[in-house]
């Protein structure tokens, strides 16, 4: 198996720009977790997934984020409009079932100028 | 307060040292998680633990539930341990991260 994949590595977009970032977990994964790191604020959890449902997202920062996972295969993580302090390392992970050890994406890369 | 807190923030080590990484908690737990994030970026889920001990290879994590503590060992450091160690909790559906500890092992 490939791993947790992400899309695209590196994103650099301006400020208002709509910005997707994607993930493939690893299949037969159950729960797909998305994540951010700063190094202000370290790794936060933004939102996760079980059997494709949203379980909690109480880490999303505003209503500019939202995220979706149509089905087991994929997920998005979408920014409208972004903005400067939204530049971060986002991750997306996924496990075999809640609570299971989690395998992390390569992450990517947000910048917004 | 932040729920995690992990000790020391940097670490720097001779190569072969034995090595000691804290972590406590302040809330109940069902699951306590140890990440190795490397100076590319990438991160490695080490272990996950609820109790007792778990080793793999050079590394062992122990759990404490009563005093809600954990420490990552590694032993007979070596360069490619240089990484940052982040240590997660999981509460019910919430999950608290800590700040990472910072591990620099010198030839």
């Amino acid at each position: 198996d490939a791993g947790v994949i992400q899309s695209p590595r590196h994103e650099v977009t301006e400020m208002g720009q709509e910005v997707t970032l994607r993930c493939k977990p690893i299949s037969g994964h159950n729960s797909l977790f998305w994540y951010r790191q700063t190094m202000m604020r370290g790794l936060e959890l933004l939102i996760y997934f079980n059997n494709n449902v949203p379980i909690d997202d109480s880490g999303m920062p505003e209503d500019r984020f939202s995220a979706k996972m149509p089905n087991a295969s994929f997920s998005t993580l979408k920014i409208q409009p972004s903005e400067p302090r939204d530049s971060a390392v986002y991750f997306c992970a996924s496990s075999l079932e809640l609570g299971a050890e989690a395998f992390f994406g390569q992450g990517t890369r947000l910048t917004v100028v | 307060k932040n729920e995690v807190e992990q000790s020391p923030q940097n670490l720097t080590a001779q190569e072969g040292e034995f090595i000691t990484i804290n972590c406590s908690y302040s809330v109940g737990i069902s699951a306590l998680h140890w990440l190795q994030q490397h100076p590319g970026g990438g991160i490695v889920s080490l272990f996950m633990l609820s109790s007792g001990k778990k080793k793999h290879g050079r590394l062992i994590a122990t759990i404490n539930i009563q005093e809600k503590h954990s420490s990552l060992h590694i032993t007979a450091s070596h360069p490619r341990d240089s990484a940052v160690y982040i240590c997660a909790v999981r509460t019910g559906n919430q999950f608290y991260f800590g700040t990472g500890t910072s591990l620099t092992v010198i030839p």
